[in-house]
């Protein structure tokens, strides 16, 4: 089954402590991109990237780092999480210049306490 | 810069009814449009698309969107709401004439379907 995965699902954690979300897509899509979804906000863009080693900021990338060493997965670090990262993220891929559609994992709700 | 605007945040229909979720966006190039829908503690599920083509573009469960250019718009409906198509619905765009392939989405819209 075509799909992204994300790891992991919920996560609880405490400010300053550097936690992982690792997104994995089976579709051998070169695009890849983190959103976070705030209520009243919508989703917006954390980063993205092209193709492997190739990444760029989207719209809100601070606090937030990323590697692309291998097509198929995107993890998103926040080396130091403070509680205004609290959030539901998401990870999403497609192939070509997104006209198939994008595929979005299910998600990970992260408090930073 | 591409945005996208749902002016409702909530839109309240009975069963049976018609429902339209209104959506406008803002592109300097050509758009890519989608809709989503988010159910509760769930992840982001496809709708439909506009690329190019027939204004009025069908997807899944049985809604439709219709693309206007003038009025740069991509509303969403659907002839006959059922109480399960109670959830978050959410707009993007993705503007064509710029490279980062971003979709822009909008706050979105809660959809309350009442028996």
């Amino acid at each position: 089954e075509a799909q992204v995965t994300q790891n992991p699902r919920y996560l609880i954690t405490v400010t300053g402590k550097k936690l992982t979300v690792t997104c994995s897509q089976n579709m051998n899509h070169e695009y890849m991109s983190w959103y976070r979804q705030d209520p009243g906000l919508g989703l917006r863009q954390i980063y993205y990237s092209m193709n492997v080693e190739v990444t760029d900021k989207g719209d809100v990338p601070e606090g937030y780092k990323v590697s692309r060493k291998e097509k198929r997965n995107f993890p998103l670090i926040l080396e130091s999480p403070s509680p205004n990262q609290t959030s539901l993220y998401f990870c999403a891929s497609t192939a070509g210049q997104g006209a198939s559609g994008y595929t979005f994992g299910s998600g990970t709700r992260l408090t930073v306490v | 810069a591409q945005s996208v605007a749902q002016p409702e945040d909530q839109v309240n229909v009975a069963e049976g009814n018609p429902l339209t979720v209104k959506c406008t966006y803002s592109v300097s190039g050509n758009p890519y449009l989608f809709w989503y829908v988010q159910y509760p503690n769930r992840g982001l599920q496809f709708l439909l698309k506009y690329i190019t083509g027939d204004n009025l573009v069908k997807g899944s469960y049985g809604f439709e969107a219709e693309f206007n250019k003038s009025q740069t718009s991509f509303h969403l409906k659907k002839p006959s709401a059922l109480v399960s198509d109670s959830a978050l619905y959410f707009c993007a765009v993705r503007d064509l004439d710029t490279g980062r392939r971003a979709l822009t989405f909008g706050s979105g819209t809660r959809l309350q379907v009442q028996p």
